[in-house]
């Protein structure tokens, strides 16, 4: 997995708790991306940084919020956890540059209940 | 909600050859990927084309573009058990901040029988 781990890999919460899901690399990549995964829907990009204490929204950004304070780690937190947030969460790096391609990390699946 | 189209799923016969179709948005797109996913894990890599190639082939993948009519094909020769996963197509939108942020499609599930 491009030397990208995430924790946790899986966590059941209840709603209206917060949670933290981690991403770590040791690529030492520009970019990280938060995409969630759900049945019917592909992955769409929750949020993305393009360096330490830079992030910007994606396509579904509204209950998450993220944080880059090393260039390893990339923490995307739910303030208050709701029942539509039980997805799969997948982490991606990348160098930047024409391709951006992108390696992603083996995903951590949050129940809500 | 998806602007990038496959369909949902696929089944064929090991040792037989399997296409996956995708259409996507903007005949504008530079490039155009194809990832695999395997049960439990991460999305993997598979190939990618520049808008100015028609074709790309790379072992038993090849890859087709039609740009006129925004259609992608991933071709698998001699598909084995362990091409058995989620295969997604993804574009690179155009626009000056569409860059690095992946559009994939909801992905086709190709399950291969003996």
């Amino acid at each position: 997995d491009a030397g990208i781990t995430q924790s946790p890999r899986h966590k059941v919460t209840e709603t209206g708790t917060p949670v933290t899901l981690r991403c770590h690399q040791t690529e030492n990549h520009r970019y990280m991306y938060w995409y969630r995964q759900d049945p019917g829907h592909g992955l769409r990009l929750i949020h993305y940084s393009y360096g330490v204490k830079d992030t910007d929204k994606g396509e579904v950004s509204d209950g998450y919020s993220v944080s880059r304070s090393k260039t390893e780690d990339f923490l995307l937190t739910l303030e208050s956890a709701t029942s539509s947030q039980t997805s799969v969460y997948f982490c991606a790096i990348g160098k930047g540059g024409v391709t951006d391609t992108q390696y992603f990390g083996p995903g951590t699946r949050l129940t809500v209940l | 909600g998806e602007d990038v189209e496959q369909s949902l799923f696929l089944s064929v016969r090991e040792g037989d050859s399997s296409v996956i179709n995708c259409t996507y948005t903007d005949s504008s797109s530079t490039y155009l990927y194809w990832y695999k996913q395997e049960p439990g894990a991460g999305l993997q890599l598979l190939t990618y084309i520049f808008s100015n190639m028609d074709m790309k082939q790379d072992q038993r993948l090849t890859v087709l573009l039609n740009k006129k009519d925004k259609h992608l094909s991933l071709r698998i020769a001699d598909t084995q058990t362990g091409d058995s996963a989620i295969y997604f197509c993804a574009e690179i939108p155009p626009g000056g901040d569409s860059w690095g942020k992946l559009q994939f499609g909801a992905g086709t599930q190709v399950v291969v029988t003996p």
